[in-house]
């Protein structure tokens, strides 16, 4: 079946030190999405990325779809404290046609102050 | 922005007894919901789809008379682990797609998550 894949599964950084997070789908997809969930807390959206060779930016998060649609990164320039939680890939289950996601297994990120 | 509640946001019960959670979409219409289970530091379990006038369609290995699903309004879908057991312990998180968004919109509001204890 479809996978998605993340690595690393954890990332701890000083703070104001860049982070990327890489997510790998076993299929193309027609779309992929990123979700980030503070400790205690629940996913929350971030974007999805539709197009090949999308790159999109939301200040200091640079989110980019490879050109095989298979593969997506997300990145943070100097990170804050406020950047810690785990960021979770997801990408359309294959073949279903009621929007479920297949989601990675997260990058949990830690930021030392 | 697109608001998903759930309710209750942690339960207790005894092993044996039944819990039902409640997850509404409270600003869009959700035909669709989508139920996951979260272990610590693991990821989402998608759990089974809800959908809104039919069956819950659920994922493999996911009992269906366990965790009983009814999606009988455009806002609102319940989750009820019937006969919980210590093992059913667990998060429980709900999500919502807004229809309002277009076909190609795949993005999920989550709810905050239900936290079951069973003893």
């Amino acid at each position: 079946g479809q996978q998605v894949m993340q690595i690393p599964q954890y990332q701890h950084v000083q703070e104001g030190e860049d982070f990327t997070t890489y997510c790998n789908s076993s299929t193309t997809l027609s779309n992929i999405q990123w979700y980030k969930q503070r400790p205690g807390g629940h996913p929350v959206f971030l974007i999805q990325l539709v197009k090949s060779g999308e790159v999109k930016k939301q200040k200091r998060l640079t989110f980019q779809f490879g050109e095989a649609k298979k593969n997506s990164s997300l990145h943070i320039t100097a990170t804050q404290t406020t950047d810690v939680g785990t960021y979770f890939c997801a990408g359309p289950r294959s073949g279903a046609g009621s929007y479920q996601l297949t989601f990675g297994k997260g990058t949990k990120l830690s930021v030392i102050p | 922005g697109a608001v998903v509640s759930q309710h209750p946001s942690w339960v207790i019960c005894k092993s044996g007894t039944s819990v039902k959670i409640e997850c509404r979409s409270l600003d869009f219409q959700a035909t669709t919901m989508f139920w996951y289970r979260q272990f610590p530091k693991q990821s989402l379990m998608l759990m089974a789809t809800s959908n809104e006038g039919s069956k819950a369609t659920y994922e493999q290995g996911v009992e269906k008379d366990k965790f009983l699903i009814n999606h009988a309004s455009l806002t609102l879908s319940t989750l009820t682990v019937t006969s919980a057991h210590p093992e059913d312990s667990s998060f429980y998180i709900c999500s919502a797609r807004d229809e309002g968004l277009g076909r190609g919109t795949y993005e999920q509001y989550f709810g905050p998550g239900t936290r079951l204890t069973v003893t």
